[in-house]
């Protein structure tokens, strides 16, 4: 099963609210997470990343938070906008031994700006 | 140029037909991804290949056949597909192996009828 998954499918936030969306995660190993957000009928974009060694990382209006010990991630949206709106994945790195690696993907969590 | 670029961007085909889904990047990246996404589902990794060679194959079906001409192209060929192979099949790169920032197209949506 997948390893990174989120709690919410769908989040409704007031347009100028912050935003808060979460990620949990199974494997203990894990040392690098990725958020990414896919608007409609678009490919993912890359917002932010954070390694094991931190527990906070920061952005243009997003921060990133990562509680090792309860494997949990977060990502804060400040002052929330109509171009926010998009379905926001958390990801992590794929150890494939001596290969090349890829992302695995959470469920998702779509984002809705309310006016 | 930062861009992934995938053609064509629609695609229907009949489950005997024989088609290609192209991608390209020149950003210099070394490696490349073929993911698929399903509709309200999350992106799932097919193929990583690394340095033009194919280093992952996530069970894959043999109807997908990848390919990598050169470092800036790579092609996923398809034969006798199932409707239940349409989806949004999303191309990325990145800078090489070890390297975890992706950047991804905006995916080629086929349909199978």
């Amino acid at each position: 099963g997948e390893s990174v998954g989120l709690h919410l499918p769908t989040l409704s936030v007031q347009e100028g609210d912050n935003s808060i969306i979460n990620c949990a995660y199974s494997n203990s190993a894990s040392d690098y997470f990725i958020w990414y957000k896919q608007e409609s009928g678009k490919g993912p974009q890359f917002i932010i990343d954070i390694r094991s060694n931190m527990d906070k990382r920061q952005g243009q209006r997003v921060t990133v938070l990562l509680n090792k010990t309860v494997k949990h991630l977060s990502l804060q949206i400040a002052a929330t906008q109509p171009g926010d709106s998009a379905v926001y994945f958390c990801a992590e790195k794929r150890w494939a031994g001596g290969g090349a690696d890829g992302l695995t993907f959470g469920k998702g969590t779509h984002l809705i700006i309310q006016p | 140029d930062t861009e992934v670029t995938q053609t064509p961007k629609h695609l229907v085909m009949g489950m005997t037909n024989k088609k290609s889904l192209k991608c390209e990047q020149h950003m210099g990246h070394r490696a490349m991804y073929w993911y698929k996404q399903k509709a309200k589902k999350p992106p799932e990794l097919m193929f990583v290949y690394s340095y033009e060679k194919l280093s992952i194959n996530e069970s894959v079906p043999s109807r997908f056949s990848p390919e990598c001409p050169n470092s800036s192209l790579l092609n996923l060929h398809l034969h006798a597909l199932q409707p239940e192979d349409s989806a949004l099949y999303l191309c990325a790169s990145s800078q090489g192996p070890g390297i975890w920032e992706l950047f991804f197209g905006e995916g080629s949506r086929l349909t199978v009828l």
